[in-house]
């Protein structure tokens, strides 16, 4: 198992693009949960899905983020438009019930 | 909702010494336990988790104790190396499935 797949990996972009990160959770997971971690705020849980159904979107930031997963094996995660406090590392998290399992992260530059 | 707080935010020790990292957290409904290990630029990794109905966990190097009276949980590290030297973090979480993490601590281990 390849584990949780995040892409791209590293992004760099200026102020005011859309910027759209993705996620590929493990087979089998019915969690699947964005974070954002940043050194001032700690890791954030953005947004998490049950059987692909938003269950809690009361950590996105603001109507400039919305997160979708139209089917069991993907979800994005879309910034529109950027800003540079949107800097940070954005990983995407699988599980099942309470356990879960990291990707290996998005780092967004928003310049 | 659920509130983590962790202590020490920095631990330094010398190699071979034991490491102790505590969280306390505010849902008594919370009842699940996980802590996890972030490399520098890494992703958070699950090594180890405790449920409610245990008080004691171990997996050779490390365990986790859980008080649900006093609502706290601690991680100990034993015998460290420099490869423990990571930032740790704790969670907690209720049967929803969404972990609330604590700020993290900075364990260095000096040879």
């Amino acid at each position: 198992d390849a584990g949780v797949i995040q892409s791209p990996r590293h992004e760099v972009t200026e102020m005011g693009q859309e910027v759209t990160l993705r996620c590929k959770p493990i087979s089998g997971h019915d969690y699947l949960f964005w974070y954002r971690q940043t050194m001032m705020r700690g890791l954030e849980l953005l947004i998490y899905f049950n059987n692909n159904v938003p269950i809690d979107d009361s950590g996105m930031p603001e109507d400039r983020f919305s997160a979708k997963m139209p089917n069991a094996s993907f979800s994005t995660l879309k910034i529109q438009p950027s800003e540079p406090r949107d800097s940070a590392v954005y990983f995407c998290a699988s599980g099942v019930q309470e356990t879960q399992y990291f990707g290996p992260g998005t780092r967004l530059l928003v310049l | 909702g659920e509130n983590v707080e962790q202590h020490p935010s920095t631990l330094s020790v010398q190699e071979g010494d034991s490491a102790v990292i505590k969280c306390t957290y505010s849902d008594s409904a919370s009842n699940y336990f996980p802590w996890y290990k972030q490399e520098l630029g890494k992703r958070p990794q699950l090594i180890i988790d405790i449920r409610s109905n245990v008080g004691e966990k171990k997996d050779q190097r490390i365990a986790v104790t859980l008080n649900k009276t006093a609502k706290h949980f601690s991680l100990h590290i034993t015998e460290t190396q420099p490869e423990d030297s990571a930032v740790y973090f704790c969670a907690a979480s209720n049967s929803w499935g969404k972990l609330q993490f604590g700020a993290g601590t900075q364990v260095v281990v000096t040879p």
